[in-house]
């Protein structure tokens, strides 16, 4: 019963390293989000993907890059991070549009960038 | 630019009182509305939703209310528990799959 399943959950990188953060869903679902929360921001959009094969930018896009590489598997990379993406970062799933509108989340990934 | 709004960073009820967590949004284009609830080092997890075709629904002690509008929707949970101590967000979407989150409203119940 793993939902939605995130790696690593906790990382420290230096400003201009870069790095994947891995996401895999078990439930069959068609579409695939990554979050970033901050502070007082709440929850923004990164990019999404509304099926194998699409992604779509979502509100924060700048310095990320994402692969749909399958129908259960979403990663999302950081070429040159910086101190700005110090972040948790989560991972989610929906079984729209074939179903409803609801995010199944992943527990997060803790990043730091000094 | 914040298209939902959570305008309380924090609540703190007695338990068995209500709590009422509040909503605001700009976009006239949300049609489908979600509160999501969130522990520590967890992800957020759905709690309840809402079509703009409706203006309340409820599961057990959770009902939420929209107000087209005023553009406003509320969380009202009675009564409420210890174990509803979390931080709550409100979402709004619109044809699919661009969901906005407000930024959160941390809730404490008192035994």
């Amino acid at each position: 019963n793993a939902g939605v399943t995130q790696t690593p959950k906790f990382q420290v990188l230096k400003t201009g390293q870069s790095m994947t953060l891995q996401c895999a869903q078990d439930m069959n679902h068609n579409s695939m989000y990554w979050y970033r929360q901050d502070p007082g921001m709440g929850l923004r959009l990164i990019y999404y993907s509304a099926s194998e094969g699409t992604t779509d930018k979502g509100e924060v896009p700048n310095g990320y890059n994402v692969s749909r590489l399958n129908k259960r598997e979403f990663s999302l990379r950081l070429e040159s991070a910086a101190p700005s993406q110090t972040s948790v970062y989560f991972c989610a799933s929906s079984a729209f549009p074939t179903g409803a509108n609801v995010l199944t989340f992943g527990a997060g990934s803790r990043l730091t960038v000094l | 630019d914040q298209q939902v709004k959570q305008n309380s960073p924090s609540l703190s009820v007695q338990e068995g009182r209500i709590s009422i967590l509040n909503c605001d949004y700009t976009n006239s284009m949300f049609d489908y509305f979600l509160w999501y609830k969130k522990y520590p080092a967890e992800g957020p997890t759905f709690l309840i939703s809402i079509s703009s075709i409706k203006d309340k629904n409820e599961d057990g002690r959770f009902t939420v209310f929209l107000n087209k509008s005023a553009k406003h929707l509320s969380l009202h949970i009675v009564p409420s528990q210890p174990g509803d101590s979390a931080v709550y967000f409100c979402a709004a979407s619109w044809g699919g799959n661009d969901m906005r989150f407000g930024a959160g409203t941390r809730l404490t119940v008192k035994p």
